[in-house]
């Protein structure tokens, strides 16, 4: 099974609109962090946001937030205002402690290609 | 250096040769990953290093692939004999340690096997 899922390989939003990026994740592990990375065209990797699994509320970052729902295993990344320099992949992540003993680097989901129209 | 570092940003080789990718961590950070990015495709974990070690080579595709760091510093990844499946994208990241910190990625080496 996978362990990270993003369910929209693309989508089209209008600008100045909020997005929600979808991301489920898959692990038995009572520790982990999720974390969310931007790519735009450029290719570089930005980091974006993190939560980590006792963290009691969900992070906030400018106009990111992740909406954490431990029970669903969901980690839904919310863009508000949405600009035009939005337009990237984003890839949800999940590192477990405990499972290959913190060593692993991070699970990457397949990504969501946001294309943000004028 | 500010940011992860990457070397060559693109190399192109033929089919059967040897490449080696580089990779330079921010300063201290002692965790640096190596990952692999197939057009349209996520990213696909190949080796991690804590320090000179590599506690997991877990996701290295097969022996051709090889990847050393000397002096808790810089990375090489050497592919030997390449084929044209190599090609992609090699991304380079390093962190503080290996709990839950974020990863700091470089621009990447886009690898072309022709």
């Amino acid at each position: 099974a996978q362990k990270i899922t993003q369910t929209q390989p693309g989508m089209f939003v209008q600008e100045k609109e909020a997005v929600t990026l979808d991301c489920t994740y898959d692990t038995s592990d009572p520790s982990y962090g999720l974390f969310w990375y931007k790519q735009p065209s450029s290719g570089e990797m930005i980091f974006l946001i993190y939560q980590g699994s006792y963290d009691q509320q969900n992070a906030t970052e400018g106009r990111y937030s992740l909406n954490f729902q431990k029970a669903r295993k969901s980690a839904n990344l919310v863009i508000s205002a949405s600009q035009l320099g939005d337009s990237a992949m984003y890839f949800c992540a999940m590192r477990e402690v405990y499972s290959g003993g913190g060593a692993d680097g991070l699970t990457f989901g397949k990504g969501t290609h946001l294309i943000i129209q004028p | 250096g500010a940011g992860v570092s990457q070397s060559p940003s693109n190399k192109v080789t033929e089919k059967g040769k040897d490449v080696e990718l580089r990779c330079d961590p921010i300063s201290g950070h002692t965790a640096l990953y190596w990952y692999r990015q197939s057009l349209g495709q996520g990213l696909e974990f190949l080796i991690y290093f804590q320090g000179n070690s590599a506690p997991d080579k877990s996701g290295l595709p097969s022996d051709r692939f090889s990847a050393e760091r000397t002096g808790g510093s810089v990375s090489t990844l050497t592919i030997q004999r390449t084929q044209q499946e190599d090609s992609a994208v090699y991304l380079c990241a390093s962190s503080f340690g290996a709990t839950n910190e974020k990863l700091f990625f470089g621009s990447g080496t886009q690898l072309s096997v022709l």
